[in-house]
């Protein structure tokens, strides 16, 4: 049981170029979000999941595409990158039944730390 | 709209002391609450809920959490830390909205750092 896995760990990328970051669950949970993890704001909310083939924006979606062809991956796309894009991206899943015993509790990946030069 | 605030963004500690790490939300609904750690270089890890019952929540790693519904806080606690209790702690709200759906609000974290 691996949970939450996410690929890559680094990355160089140049102003304007596109990428897509890679999260994976094996906990058959329904819930996917991402998060951006700036210095002195925490985590925010970039884009999350309620489903496969289901997707909604969170605090900070602009730039960033999401899909969820999947129940068990969730991918982060940035089409044209910009140096405000340069942050450590975290993925997270979490189990919607209250009988889990991990109701809402979210289960997070390594991260992949994104530098946009 | 609901929010986090972790009133000190670093608290540092000598070995052994106790410690406090204070968390205010602000929400009109039911809420629960999460106190996540993260060690330098990793992802987040939980360490103690909320969901209902005892205000007084015991985690993982000697910590504990008051819930306090009067003053909207959720303090974390630990009467004597260790080195390797040095980590960024991040406070975080679940709100939940109709339908069933759910978003995680977090705290702009804060920084204990354990001095021996």
């Amino acid at each position: 049981n691996a949970g939450v896995t996410q690929t890559p760990k680094f990355r160089v990328l140049k102003t304007g170029q596109s990428m897509t970051l890679l999260c994976a669950q094996d906990m058959n949970h329904e819930y996917m979000y991402w998060y951006r993890q700036d210095p002195g704001m925490g985590l925010r909310l970039i884009h999350y999941s309620v489903g496969e083939g289901t997707t909604a924006k969170g605090e900070v979606p602009d730039g960033y595409n999401v899909s969820r062809l999947k129940k068990q991956n969730f991918l982060l796309g940035l089409e044209s990158a910009a140096p405000s894009q340069t942050s450590v991206y975290f993925c997270a899943s979490s189990s919607t039944l209250y009988s889990s015993g991990q109701y809402n509790e979210q289960f997070f990946g390594p991260g992949t730390r994104l530098t946009v030069l | 709209a609901q929010s986090v605030t972790q009133l000190d963004s670093q608290v540092p500690v000598f070995e052994e002391a106790p410690v406090e790490l204070r968390c205010n939300y602000s929400s009109s609904v039911s809420v629960y609450l999460f106190w996540y750690v993260q060690y330098p270089n990793q992802g987040l890890q939980l360490l103690l809920k909320y969901l209902s019952g005892s205000t007084l929540v015991k985690g993982i790693n000697g910590f504990e959490a008051e819930f306090n519904k009067s003053q909207t806080s959720f303090h974390l606690r630990k009467p004597s830390v260790h080195i390797s209790d040095t980590a960024e702690y991040f406070c975080a709200v679940t709100v939940m909205f109709s339908g069933g759906y759910n978003k995680l609000i977090f705290g702009a974290g804060t920084r204990l750092a354990v001095h021996p």
